[in-house]
């Protein structure tokens, strides 16, 4: 069962246009969330988090939307660079009892110079 | 300071044979999670540590195991190796619960 899924395995976006990669959830329990940037060879990077209390959360060119009632949430990167491509993961988690994330299979986003 | 460090880089292992992976968090950080990539199914989380004690484990087979060290160093095992363990693996720590925890480069381990 695939609690947190990200739909488009795959997105190219031109240099200086928005990139938005959508992420939804089943597991109404989630309450936290985080989207992890990827690049080949490396171990994910932490981009941004949002708590369920919140329905944006901003940091530079990165902003990240929740919608509980849809079990949605999106990244923002706006402008894109090149060197956001990368592939991202968003992750959410529960309070109910100890902690773990459950990850998405991804996103590979494509910023076309 | 020091990222999270994860040792080998890489492993060819062969089927049957079993596998140590080995986890160094940074500094301070008591919470360690170890994670499997594979290409389709995004990062599965295999368990987490916290001070000595699994607190947590995803859905992996008993051939899975793992430990933490008081020094918060953690390893993982993984016992008669099977094709479908070739993965990535990757091992993360936090400070504190529910932080965003930090990855390390990952042990990529392929079985023939």
């Amino acid at each position: 069962d695939q609690q947190v899924k990200q739909n488009s395995p795959s997105l190219s976006v031109q240099e200086g246009r928005i990139s938005i990669l959508n992420c939804d959830y089943t597991n109404s329990m989630f309450d936290y969330f985080l989207w992890y940037k990827k690049y080949p060879a490396e171990g994910p990077t932490f981009l941004i988090s949002i708590s369920s209390i919140k329905d944006k959360n901003e940091d530079g060119r990165f902003t990240v939307f929740l919608n509980k009632s849809a079990k949605h949430l999106s990244l923002h990167i706006v402008p894109s660079q090149p060197g956001d491509s990368a592939v991202y993961f968003c992750a959410g988690s529960t309070t109910s009892g100890t902690y773990k994330y459950i990850f998405g299979t991804g996103t590979r986003l494509k910023v076309l110079a | 300071k020091a990222g999270v460090t994860q040792t080998p880089r890489y492993l060819i292992k062969t089927r049957g044979q079993q596998v140590t992976l080995s986890c160094s968090p940074i500094s301070g950080h008591r919470s360690v999670s170890w994670y499997q990539q594979t290409p389709g199914q995004g990062l599965q989380f295999l368990f987490e540590y916290f001070s000595e004690t699994q607190r947590n484990k995803g859905n992996f087979p008993g051939r899975f195991s793992g430990r933490q060290f008081s020094n918060s160093r953690s390893e993982m095992n993984v016992s008669t190796l099977e094709l479908g363990d070739s993965a990535l693996y990757l091992c993360a720590s936090s400070l504190v619960e529910r932080a965003a925890a930090f990855f390390g480069q990952g042990t990529r381990l392929t079985v023939v």
